[in-house]
């Protein structure tokens, strides 16, 4: 049974890097066939893809148009895990950001979310 | 990025009715095309994915269709279990997009 589970602060100054992690239990983040990504939700933005890191003989990383001069996904195989880091944070990134698995075939697993508040 | 959207926005039903929620795409997606439930303070749970492929454990009264830029989840019959928020996600283009939900409440 695949379960991620996520951890990070749920306060962030404005300018600041927003960062999150994930752990991965039941599969590997360097899986030949899974991908890890970040999604996150809000009442003004809905459910809004963000990235993903996968290894397919080598790393790789996809980000959305809309937040790829800001974003980072890096995974840790050390610790099975990965990471989500946003920089320069403003309001609007205020959301409850999810992880999750998955794909061309659906996100299959998820996260339990974490509401991340952009404030000073 | 391929635009999704959903309609209705909402709809009141009982249960024991058939629903039917349609999403269209912004250009053709193939059948590259994922239903989600999304129950408040919950994350989304995948339904459907490739338009029409159950997800395992998920009850057979869930059924998608489509093809193209045009898409259906139909439930066959609404349990009380269901009255929840559906989206729908084009994985055709890598920059994934979700459509805007539908809400499913009591008449």
């Amino acid at each position: 049974q695949v379960q991620l589970q996520q951890s990070g602060p749920g306060l962030v100054k404005p300018s600041q890097t927003l960062s999150l992690t994930c752990v991965i239990s039941g599969d590997s983040v360097s899986s030949n066939s899974a991908a890890w990504n970040w999604i996150r939700q809000s009442p003004s933005r809905g459910l809004e893809w963000l990235g993903r890191t996968y290894y397919r003989s080598k790393w790789y990383n996809d980000y959305a148009v809309s937040v790829q001069s800001r974003v980072t996904i890096n995974p840790d195989t050390s610790k099975n895990q990965f990471s989500l880091q946003l920089s320069s944070v403003t309001l609007e990134d205020t959301a409850v950001y999810y992880c999750a698995r998955g794909g061309n075939e659906g996100f299959d697993y998820w996260g339990q979310g974490t509401l991340v508040t952009v404030s000073s | 990025d391929i635009q999704m959207t959903q309609s209705p926005s909402s709809l009141s039903a009982s249960v024991g009715d058939r629903v039917t929620i349609t999403c269209r795409a912004s250009q053709r997606i193939s059948s590259y095309l994922s239903w989600y439930q999304q129950k408040p303070g919950k994350a989304p749970k995948l339904l459907i994915f490739a338009t029409s492929s159950l997800q395992r454990g998920v009850p057979s009264r869930f059924s998608g269709s489509g093809s193209g830029t045009d898409f259906a989840l139909t439930i066959s019959s609404l349990q009380p279990e269901d009255f929840a928020t559906y989206y729908c996600q084009q994985s055709f283009s890598t920059s994934f997009t979700f459509g805007p939900g539908t809400k499913v409440d009591f008449k």
